[in-house]
């Protein structure tokens, strides 16, 4: 069965300072990656979705990430955080499930920007 | 295109009585899944239904029922409720390929008193 793991639950950073949330999946063949971003009270809102058409993915208010492979790993970045990217971020994974769509979550990172 | 639509978003109910969530897909979109999300388990997967028929189905009692209309529409039930149902409770949809987004509704938030 696929497996998502985030590394860690909890990330602080310094506004304007580098964003780097982990994840990493269990697979044998490339998957379908997404990172989700959720806002207290709101439901979860695609940030960006790696599909095999290129390793680094752009997505949404300057979030980026690279599927890497050899380290089965999908991380996100931002190069300088702001206030409002104070959210609960999920990775997921979408893979064949015998036929249909099965979709895996990470457990989640709650990211806090310091002023 | 209108997004993913949950009806009602706020609910307060007393343990013992049940409750149905309803869910309304993106037009064309015949995959339906629910999650429920709380402080402490995070985001746990329910089930998923698509063309009407429960294709795949986590690890909750079977208080927590669900069906899908022939229009795509999805609605949830807990019976019995307990004060550990007290939850946001997520509904998304896609088309059911495996490479396609799951779009979120913005969730039921129920309160088990």
């Amino acid at each position: 069965a696929q497996s998502v793991t985030q590394l860690g639950s909890h990330v602080s950073v310094s506004e304007g300072a580098l964003v780097l949330l982990r994840c990493n999946y269990s697979s044998s063949v490339p998957p379908y990656l997404f990172w989700y971003v959720q806002y207290p009270n709101q439901g979860l809102q695609l940030l960006l979705k790696y599909t095999s058409a290129a390793t680094l993915v752009k997505g949404i208010n300057g979030f980026e990430a690279e599927f890497k492979k050899s380290e089965t790993s999908f991380h996100l970045t931002k190069p300088s955080a702001h206030m409002s990217d104070a959210a609960e971020y999920f990775c997921a994974v979408s893979d064949d499930a015998g036929g249909y769509q099965k979709v895996t979550f990470g457990t989640g990172t709650k990211l806090q920007v310091i002023p | 295109k209108a997004g993913v639509t949950q009806t009602p978003r706020y609910l307060i109910k007393t343990r013992g009585q049940q409750v149905t969530l309803s869910c309304s897909p993106i037009s064309g979109h015949r995959s339906v899944s629910w999650y429920q999300q709380t402080p402490g388990q995070g985001l746990q997967f329910l089930f998923e239904y698509f063309s009407e028929t429960q294709r795949n189905k986590g690890n909750f009692p079977g208080r927590f029922s669900g069906r899908q209309f022939s229009n795509s529409r999805s609605e949830m039930n807990v019976s019995t409720l307990e004060l550990g149902d007290s939850a946001l409770y997520l509904c998304a949809s896609s088309s059911g390929l495996i490479s396609e987004t799951q779009y979120f509704g913005p969730g039921t938030r129920l309160l088990v008193l």
